[in-house]
């Protein structure tokens, strides 16, 4: 069974930028599609976007578009997220997940174990 | 993006009682329908797939029905340990998307 393990809590200034990994093992890294949601505080689970990276290309939500880079490297098997031009609301608890397998066809519940960015003057 | 519209929110219920959350697509999604139960200070976890499927290891009291745009979570009897955010997420197309959340609490 896949495993995901994500990079240590950040704390940025507002207006940087933060980059978190998402390390899988345990599987077929390539084939999996790969997804990030965040949740701040109190709130609810929001996806940001995801990639597939035998493909390589990435798809973003709306609110995200400019903001957020998500890559991927198949050497080390590591997903990645940027998120740019930080600010108080990007505080929250980011998530690398697999919600299916790869064929699509079958559920597959893997999560993160979170990483907390919190962004402070 | 396709929205989804989680009804109600919050939710308050008795031990035993039957309860349903619903979800509403802004766009027909087939059956790409997930239900998650969340916890303080935990990772989502997923109860049901394929808008009705029972994920291994959930307690058959959860079902859930629906497809196109409009799917039900069933809790047909509410035990303490269902005190949790219920969401639903369409994995039909890019970007996916998640209710706004149901806090389901035990009275």
């Amino acid at each position: 069974q896949v495993q995901l393990v994500q990079s240590g809590a950040e704390v940025k200034k507002p207006g940087s930028s933060v980059k978190v990994s998402c390390k899988a093992s345990g599987g077929t890294f390539s084939n999996y599609d790969i997804s990030w949601v965040r949740q701040a505080p109190g709130q609810g689970l929001e996806c940001m976007g995801g990639i597939m990276p035998v493909f390589g290309t990435a798809n973003y939500a709306q609110k995200f578009q400019g903001r957020v880079i998500i890559s991927a490297d198949e050497s080390t098997s590591t997903a990645y997220m940027e998120l740019s031009s930080l600010r108080s609301e990007d505080t929250a608890l980011y998530y690398c997940a697999i919600f299916k397998d790869p064929t699509g066809l079958h559920p597959v519940d893997v999560w993160g174990q979170g990483t907390m960015v919190t962004v402070s003057s | 993006a396709i929205q989804m519209t989680q009804s109600p929110s919050p939710l308050s219920a008795s031990v035993g009682d039957r309860v349903n959350i619903t979800c509403r697509a802004s766009q027909a999604i087939r059956n790409f329908l997930g239900w998650y139960q969340q916890k303080p200070g935990k990772a989502p976890k997923l109860l049901i797939y394929t808008a009705s499927s029972l994920q291994s290891g959930v307690p058959s009291r959860f079902s859930g029905s629906g497809s196109g745009t409009d799917f039900t979570l069933t809790i047909s009897s509410l035990e303490p340990e269902d005190s949790a955010t219920y969401y639903c997420l369409q994995d039909y197309t890019y970007p996916y998307t998640f209710g706004q959340g149901t806090k389901l609490e035990i009275k």
